[in-house]
């Protein structure tokens, strides 16, 4: 069936080290990809997204990898800061889908350490 | 101003009871959803609707039904709740089915 999972359910990296959070998706029609941010409380937040025509997107401290040839996505955090300790979750999009909605993966839970 | 917020952010209840959730986005988005957040954080799609369809995940009980007064609200609807209901459930809303999704705060409801 189609999925998206992650790699490591929690993650723990000290305070202005780089974190990498690992996604795999097993629908290889999916087109778009977004990453999200959820704090305890509240709801999930974008952060960056990505369209299937494209294997890498820059924003301000963060960077998402798509590598379609094995299924794979990537969310990059540069120089962690404590604010950053949240939820992250990866979500996928077909736009031919038959409901055409986004599927979430299962989270990562990143703790920063001062 | 709050882009997607939804009453009440928390709602306990007992077993059997009728209760809704509201919904309401100022984005002027074309689409509105409803996640369900299970105990281990899983997001899953319960439904999603603008003015012209609903498509309902076959996996939702049909004591779920979603209300849209109008393009700027969708309220949800739950009857004869259960235990196994008690979750968080998070509004969202889009442009169009191909965007990013905004969400609201959600909701968490415990049923007693």
């Amino acid at each position: 069936g189609e999925s998206v999972g992650l790699h490591l359910p929690t993650l723990s990296v000290q305070e202005g080290d780089n974190s990498i959070i690992n996604c795999a998706y097993s629908n290889s029609a999916s087109d778009y990809f977004i990453w999200y941010k959820q704090e305890s409380g509240k709801g999930p937040q974008f952060i960056i997204d990505i369209r299937s025509n494209m294997d890498k997107r820059q924003g301000q401290r963060v960077t998402v990898l798509l590598n379609k040839t094995v299924k794979h996505l990537s969310l990059q955090i540069a120089a962690t800061q404590p604010g950053d300790s949240a939820v992250y979750f990866c979500a996928e999009l077909n736009y031919g889908g038959s409901q055409g909605n986004l599927i979430f993966g299962k989270g990562t839970k990143l703790s920063v350490k001062p | 101003d709050t882009a997607v917020s939804q009453t009440p952010k928390y709602l306990v209840t007992q077993m059997g009871n009728d209760k809704s959730i509201k919904c309401e986005q100022n984005l002027g988005h074309d689409t509105m959803y409803w996640y369900k957040q299970d105990s281990k954080k899983f997001l899953k799609i319960m439904f999603s609707y603008n003015n012209k369809e609903l498509i309902i995940n076959e996996t939702v009980p049909n004591r779920f039904s979603p209300k849209s007064p109008d393009k700027a609200h969708l309220n949800l609807h739950i009857n004869s709740l259960e235990l196994g209901d008690s979750a968080v459930y998070f509004c969202a809303s889009s442009q169009d089915r191909g965007g990013s999704y905004t969400f609201g705060s959600g909701t968490r409801l415990t049923v007693v």
